[in-house]
C-alpha cells in the first residue's frame, strides 16, 4: 500500500494568514494526489484534484502544487471557514489511502 | 445536483454483520464516468477506504478488509450496498458512501451524510 503522511499535523493561524499544509507518498504518484476540506460532523469535501485543479465553487485561496512523492496545499488569506481539516489522498492504485489529517486551528 | 443518502442501523453487536445501502439520487449510477465507494472513518481518525463498485459489478475491496467485506450495485434501484462480517469494536465508525472519478482509486467528488455504526453489545 501507499502511505501517505501529512504534516504538520495540527496548525494555529489567524485570519488572513497563509499557511502550507504537506503531503508526502511512500512511492511517486506523477500528479495523483487529492485534498479534501472537512469540518466537524460533516462529511469531506473535495477541494483539489490531480494536485493542483480546483474543484468547481472553490476559492482561489486554495492551490495545490508537487508530483511524484511531494505536495502541498497553500491557503492564501485565511477565512474564517477554512478553519477545518484537511486529508491528502492518493488516486494512483488500489486501495487508495488518506493522509492522517492536518487540523487548521484558529490562533 | 448529485446526492447519497446512507442508511442501514446504527448499532450491531460483536460478531454480527454490518449491513448499510447507499441511495443515489441526481444522477445516473449506471455512468461509465463513475465509480461508487465506501469509505469509513473511526472517531477522531483518518478516513479509510473500504472498497469500490462499478456500475457492471465489478468490485475493489481494501486488503484488510477484503475477507469481510462485500459490496454489491442494484442500477434498477439506483442504489450500492456494503456488507461487513465478523464486526468488532474496531469497527465502530462513521460510514459514507461516495461517488468516485473515473477509477476505483478516483477522487470522491459527491459524498454522503455519513452514518455512525456503533458495534457494540
Amino acid at each position: 500500500d501507499i502511505q501517505m503522511t501529512q504534516s504538520p499535523s495540527s496548525l494555529s493561524a489567524s485570519v488572513g494568514d497563509t499557511v502550507t499544509i504537506t503531503c508526502r507518498a511512500s512511492q511517486s504518484i506523477s500528479r495523483y494526489l487529492n485534498w479534501y476540506q472537512q469540518k466537524p460532523g460533516k462529511a469531506p469535501k473535495l477541494l483539489i484534484s490531480a494536485a493542483s485543479y480546483l474543484e468547481r465553487g472553490v476559492p482561489s485561496r486554495f492551490s495545490g502544487s508537487g508530483s511524484g512523492t511531494d505536495f502541498t496545499l497553500t491557503i492564501r488569506s485565511l477565512q474564517p471557514e477554512d478553519f477545518a481539516t484537511y486529508y491528502c489522498q492518493h488516486s494512483y492504485s488500489t486501495p487508495i489511502t488518506f493522509g492522517q489529517g492536518t487540523r487548521l486551528e484558529i490562533k | 445536483q448529485v446526492q447519497l443518502q446512507e442508511s442501514g442501523p446504527g448499532l450491531v453487536k460483536p460478531s454480527e454483520t454490518l449491513s448499510l445501502t447507499c441511495t443515489v439520487s441526481g444522477g445516473s449510477i449506471s455512468s461509465s464516468n463513475y465509480y461508487w465507494g465506501w469509505i469509513r472513518q473511526p472517531p477522531g481518525k483518518a478516513l479509510e477506504w473500504i472498497g469500490s463498485i462499478y456500475h457492471t459489478g465489478s468490485t475493489y475491496y481494501n486488503p484488510s478488509l477484503k475477507s469481510r467485506v462485500t459490496i454489491s450495485i442494484d442500477t434498477s434501484k439506483s442504489r450500492f450496498s456494503l456488507i461487513l462480517t465478523s464486526v468488532t469494536a474496531a469497527d465502530t465508525a462513521v460510514y459514507y458512501c461516495a461517488r468516485q472519478e473515473g477509477a476505483p482509486y478516483g477522487g470522491c467528488d459527491y459524498w454522503g451524510q455519513g452514518t455512525l455504526v456503533t458495534v457494540s453489545s
